[in-house]
């Protein structure tokens, strides 16, 4: 149980193209889903936090307007990467929740997006 | 502030061998959650252990054992008899309960296992 699909798995495209990535929740209904970034033998680094029905609350120092996040249902949030650049390729991770703060966090198998 | 320190970057070991993951957490809460988990070199994020505050109870799970101790603000993991399977990195996370009740997870910044045959 608890399965989190992150689609599409990997990215390539050329630079000002916007990227959209969705994260799903196949068996549970996802409350909050956490949008992550990692750099190449980095640690995870929160970008939001979206909860569904409601705007998304970001991280200090994220673009809200460059990473749009948009949680419509208890089993879809989707990061639009608005008029990509180089910098911002990188691995994408979603996470979702089901229930209260103390559970854990379920990811996705990530998106490894490339800007040329 | 709450914060997660892996002082472990890297570790190799053969197989067979037993190695243990340190962590060790700072925070300001009274009650908190720990979590590890283990992110292999497809990428995923694989769940493995979430333990609150006031369970100080050792926990093992097959060749997994966790060793909580609120005294020393650690929650290391051992790995018994290790597997080229487990080469993997290992995240250790905090659950911070103070930032509006979004339980976010405060991260480590993961160590590097390698186990060689």
């Amino acid at each position: 149980g608890a399965v989190v699909s992150q689609h599409p798995s990997w990215v390539i495209c050329k630079s000002g193209t916007s990227v959209k990535i969705e994260c799903r929740s196949l068996d549970f209904q996802a409350t909050t889903m956490f949008w992550y970034r990692q750099f190449p033998k980095q640690s995870l680094m929160l970008m939001a936090t979206s909860n569904e029905g409601s705007k998304a609350t970001y991280e200090q120092g994220v673009e809200k307007d460059k990473f749009l996040i948009n949680h419509a249902s208890l089993t879809l949030s989707t990061l639009t990467v608005t008029s990509a650049h180089p910098e911002d390729s990188s691995f994408y991770i979603c996470s979702a929740r089901v229930g209260s703060q103390n559970q854990p966090q379920h990811f996705g198998d990530g998106t490894r997006l490339s800007i040329l | 502030a709450q914060k997660v320190t892996q002082a472990q970057t890297e570790i190799s070991v053969v197989e067979k061998e037993d190695v243990t993951l340190d962590c060790v957490y700072e925070t300001r809460d009274t009650t908190y959650y720990l979590f590890w988990y283990k992110q292999p070199p497809s990428g995923e994020l694989v769940f493995l252990i979430r333990r609150n505050s006031f369970d100080e109870q050792n926990e093992i799970s097959g060749r997994y054992s966790w060793n909580f101790q609120k005294s020393t603000s650690s929650f290391n993991f051992t790995i018994t008899a290790s597997q080229v399977v487990d080469s993997a990195v290992y995240f250790c996370a905090l659950s911070d309960l103070f930032s509006g009740n979004t339980g976010k997870l405060i991260f480590g910044q993961g160590t590097t296992l390698q186990v060689k045959p």
